[in-house]
């Protein structure tokens, strides 16, 4: 069964530094979303990606992210300068192909630490 | 926007027993309830879903009720084992146009005791 991947599985940077986060998903989907979930607490959406362009975002996705779907298979999320409260569990997803399919399908996510 | 409030906390059990997670929601224009299962350290995956035109939902020993009047849902889990042991999670969404974006509770830990 297709799944969606990412990578790095774990990621540690300094604060203000930029991180890139990448996502693969799956290849038929196209709907697409990143997710943040800090330790211990419930999963928080970001950003969702639609005809490459972003369709709808949270209030946590301030002018330090940013999406992109730079070829036909990859999508990233950057954090232009990090900072400490960044640090959680970044989930991609996807779904599709159909509008009327809701099913998101995770990936393993990224644990990104900032220090 | 959608407000949705997930109980129990953690939700211990023994093997055998069932297990029930209540979630309820804020927005009557919700209308699809997915359920997912996160094990430590992995991904959250969809258990089970229901959409608002469904009272119920039933697969193998999990089942999801709906109660679009009172705005809540249930997972109810029977016949509990070890491995149903992990932290689930409700969200909910209005679904219109291509637009899907859940609001997920906060979790449940379940624990299932041998």
């Amino acid at each position: 069964e297709p799944e969606v991947t990412q990578t790095p599985s774990h990621q540690v940077t300094q604060m203000g530094q930029e991180v890139i986060l990448r996502c693969v998903p799956i290849s038929n989907h196209l709907y697409f979303y990143w997710y943040r979930q800090i330790l211990g607490q419930k999963v928080e959406f970001l950003v969702s990606f639609y005809n490459n362009e972003i369709s709808e975002k949270s209030e946590i996705f301030d002018d330090q992210f940013s999406v992109e779907r730079p070829d036909g298979s990859n999508f990233t999320l950057k954090i232009r300068s990090t900072k400490l409260e960044d640090s959680a569990m970044y989930f991609c997803a996807s779904r599709g192909p159909d509008r009327g399919l809701e099913t998101q399908y995770f990936g393993p996510g990224t644990r990104l630490l900032v220090l | 926007g959608e407000n949705v409030e997930q109980h129990p906390s953690t939700l211990s059990v023994q093997e055998g027993d069932s297990a029930v997670i209540k979630c309820t929601y804020s927005d009557s224009a919700s209308n699809y309830f997915p359920w997912y299962k996160q094990e430590l350290g992995k991904r959250p995956q969809l258990i089970i879903d229901i959409r608002s035109n469904v009272g119920e939902k039933k697969d193998q020993r999990i089942a999801v009720t709906l109660n679009k009047t009172a705005k809540h849902f249930s997972l109810h889990i029977t016949e509990t084992q070890p491995e149903d042991s992990a932290v689930y999670f409700c969200a909910a969404s209005f679904t219109s146009g291509g637009s899907y974006i859940p609001t997920f509770g906060r979790g449940t830990s379940l624990i299932v005791h041998p």
